[in-house]
């Protein structure tokens, strides 16, 4: 167990739909990442947070958003959904930031969409 | 050049065997290289790392080999173990953001 929870564990839903995936990281652990893995395009990395502030992003698309709350839990929305946007999305966290510290992985939220 | 090409796919090892893993890079700005163990399930977990100023780190079984001037890096498993079976993920780094391989799924028989 790495510290890092995560729910759903799974979710279904539409097409057109809007889903949050939420994050609770490491007590202590400031930085929260997250990483969607699919079958065609790997484990890709999404967005980083650190203390509240967005810090770095990768491929997201602009139909998915994260914040990072004052109590360090950590939200990804995912809206108007595709078919391609099924896949395992995992929230990792890390005590600071720049210095390529230990990511530790979530369970991960399995999204399905119908 | 953000690419982290990793082989093989998959790879068949019998108990007590040795396994490898090759990953090459092209951005010479990466400057953390990590080895994650996925089981099915599960979220990956960091199993070893090296930075750019060492060729070679060992823990237990898992050594990693890096070639910088060849931009390459690889993990040796020795003495392989069926609880071993796991997919391994390479992984490339400049300030936290973690550019993963394609994956290689690892089965040892006994």
């Amino acid at each position: 167990d790495s510290g890092v929870t995560q729910t759903p564990k799974h979710l279904i839903t539409a097409t057109g739909q809007r889903v949050t995936l939420r994050c609770s990281p490491r007590s202590g652990d400031l930085s929260v990442y997250w990483y969607q893995q699919s079958l065609d395009q790997g484990l890709q990395f999404l967005i980083h947070y650190y203390n509240g502030e967005e810090r770095a992003k990768g491929n997201i698309l602009e139909r998915f958003s994260a914040q990072q709350f004052p109590d360090l839990h950590s939200e990804l929305n995912l809206s108007s959904l595709e078919l391609g946007d099924s896949a395992l999305y995992f929230c990792a966290s890390s005590v600071v930031w720049g210095l390529n510290s230990e990511q530790f992985f979530g369970p991960g939220t399995r999204l399905t969409v119908l | 050049q953000q690419q982290v090409k990793q082989s093989p796919q998959s790879l068949i090892v019998q108990k007590g065997g040795i396994s490898i893993i090759n990953c090459a890079y092209e951005n010479t700005a990466f400057d953390y290289f990590p080895w994650y163990q996925q089981f099915p399930g599960k979220g990956p977990a960091l199993l070893i790392a090296i930075r750019p100023d060492v060729s070679e780190k060992k823990e237990g079984r898992f050594t990693i080999s890096f070639n910088k001037s060849a931009k390459q890096f690889s993990l040796h498993i020795m003495d392989s173990q069926p609880g071993d079976s796991a997919t391994y993920f390479c992984a490339a780094s400049k300030t936290d953001k973690l550019i993963f391989g394609t994956g290689t799924r690892l089965q040892v028989f006994p």
